[in-house]
């Protein structure tokens, strides 16, 4: 079974620049997870989706986070613009909804704002 | 709001030695919890998790865990570490009840000195 799939793996770009992260969860789960990881720190919930519908983005800096999930598949992360304590990882997780079950990561994508 | 705390931030000790790191969360409800290991320059991949039944689980690689819901605990144990368990261990508390909202913790980073 595919896993997690997240790409860029790194990403170095300047303040006030834009850049998005992709990810494609494992084949048939509705649950999809975003997190942001700064060094030293727990992964921390960005955004939730069950299929391509939002569960939770109470934690998403919404005035410059975005994040889309229009065909309840893949996902894409956006950040516009990007301030330098943006740099951290960013972790993409999916999980299906049938039963207890546990969630599964990807790589993530190591972003660094200079 | 849901919470997760991890008591210690790092840990140090010889191999053979036994590692005991402590997790409490704050919620009352119906949880699923989950213990992650991050291994140095990989992802997360899961440890251990508690949905029902037997709160004494058993995990890869020597690891178990307590689920003690008097005290919200679930502390995850292992009698004899060996250098290989350098990482960082992080507990994760599931809300169903929230949409399957997954809240980490703030790590545990563990070095085992060979």
């Amino acid at each position: 079974e595919a896993g997690v799939a997240q790409s860029p793996r790194y990403k170095i770009i300047e303040k006030r620049q834009s850049v998005a992260f992709w990810c494609n969860p494992i084949s048939g789960h509705a649950t999809l997870y975003w997190y942001q990881q700064i060094l030293g720190q727990g992964p921390k919930l960005l955004i939730q989706f069950q299929n391509n519908g939002v569960v939770d983005d109470s934690q998403l800096p919404k005035d410059r986070f975005s994040a889309e999930r229009l065909k309840g598949v893949d996902s894409t992360l956006k950040i516009q613009p990007a301030k330098l304590e943006d740099s951290a990882v960013y972790l993409c997780a999916s999980s299906s909804t049938d039963g207890n079950t546990e969630a599964f990561f990807g790589q993530g994508t190591r972003l660094t704002v200079v | 709001a849901q919470s997760v705390s991890q008591h210690n931030h790092h840990v140090i000790l010889s191999e053979a030695a036994s590692l005991e790191l402590g997790c409490n969360y704050s919620y009352g409800g119906t949880v699923n919890l989950f213990w992650y290991v991050q291994y140095p320059g990989q992802h997360l991949q899961l440890l251990l998790k508690y949905f029902s039944g037997d709160p004494l689980v058993k995990g890869i690689k020597g690891f178990e865990a307590e689920f003690i819901k008097s005290k919200f605990s679930f502390n995850l144990r292992k009698p004899s570490v060996q250098w290989s368990d350098t990482a960082e261990y992080f507990c994760a508390v599931k809300l169903k009840a929230a949409g399957n909202k997954l809240t980490f913790g703030g790590g545990t980073r563990v070095l085992v000195k060979p």
